[in-house]
């Protein structure tokens, strides 16, 4: 178990809707990654927060958007949703903002856009 | 722009032979390098790292990795397979930019036969 919390673990939702991921990291973890995984893209870094702050970004959609709250949880907000958006979502947690600290995942959210 | 490449995206061995899954960076800089672990319905788990320091890198379930500079490459084995091995396994790389941005490669599918 690597402590790093996601809900839900499946959702299926249509073409054109809005759904949010939700994250826990570990016990003290202050940063946040998000990481989408589809079978032609493979794990693409999405958005990275430290302690409530945004501090990278990667692939990221303009129709998702991301944030991490004052308890250190964090959402993923995917809109205008596409059958392309179909994927595993991934959040993961570290307890620093360096290089070596290493990242903890959880379990992902698997979205089927139908 | 930092890259990994794994060659092969499946991997067959039986049970007791060697594993040898293979992983190429793409770095200007010096990189920081990864092996995760992804077994079905589960997030990613690390395996070992690379910062500094020995080249010969051990991690868990008896797995290791070298980090040859000159071939840049950072090849992972195992002496031995054992049934539970089989999974998907990720090579990664992150810069030392003060945070970590992993770049993950499109995986290697161990299969472990009797």
């Amino acid at each position: 178990d690597s402590g790093v919390t996601q809900t839900p673990k499946h959702l299926i939702t249509a073409t054109g809707q809005r759904v949010t991921l939700r994250c826990s990291p570990r016990s003290g973890d202050l940063s946040v990654y998000w990481y989408q995984q589809s079978l032609d893209q493979g794990l693409q870094f999405l958005i990275q927060y430290y302690n409530g702050e945004e501090r990278a970004k990667g692939n990221i959609l303009e129709r998702f958007s991301a944030q991490q709250f004052p308890d250190l949880h964090s959402e993923l907000n995917l809109s205008s949703l596409e059958l392309g958006d179909s994927a595993l979502y991934f959040c993961a947690s570290s307890g620093g903002n360096s290089y070596n600290s290493p990242l903890h995942f959880g379990n992902g959210t698997r979205l089927t856009v139908t | 722009a930092q890259s990994v490449t794994q060659l092969g995206s499946h991997v067959s061995v039986s049970e007791g032979a060697l594993v040898l899954l293979r992983c190429n960076y793409s770095s200007s800089v010096p990189p920081y390098l990864f092996w995760y672990v992804q077994y079905p319905n589960q997030g990613l788990q690390l395996l070992l790292k690379y910062t500094t320091g020995a080249t010969l890198v051990k991690g868990i379930n008896g797995f290791e990795a070298e980090f040859k500079k000159s071939e840049t490459s950072f090849h992972l084995t195992k002496p031995s397979a054992h049934m539970s091995d089989a999974a998907e396994y990720f090579c990664a790389v992150s810069l030392n930019t003060g945070f970590q941005k992993l770049v993950f490669g499109t995986g290697t599918r161990l299969l472990v036969s009797p």
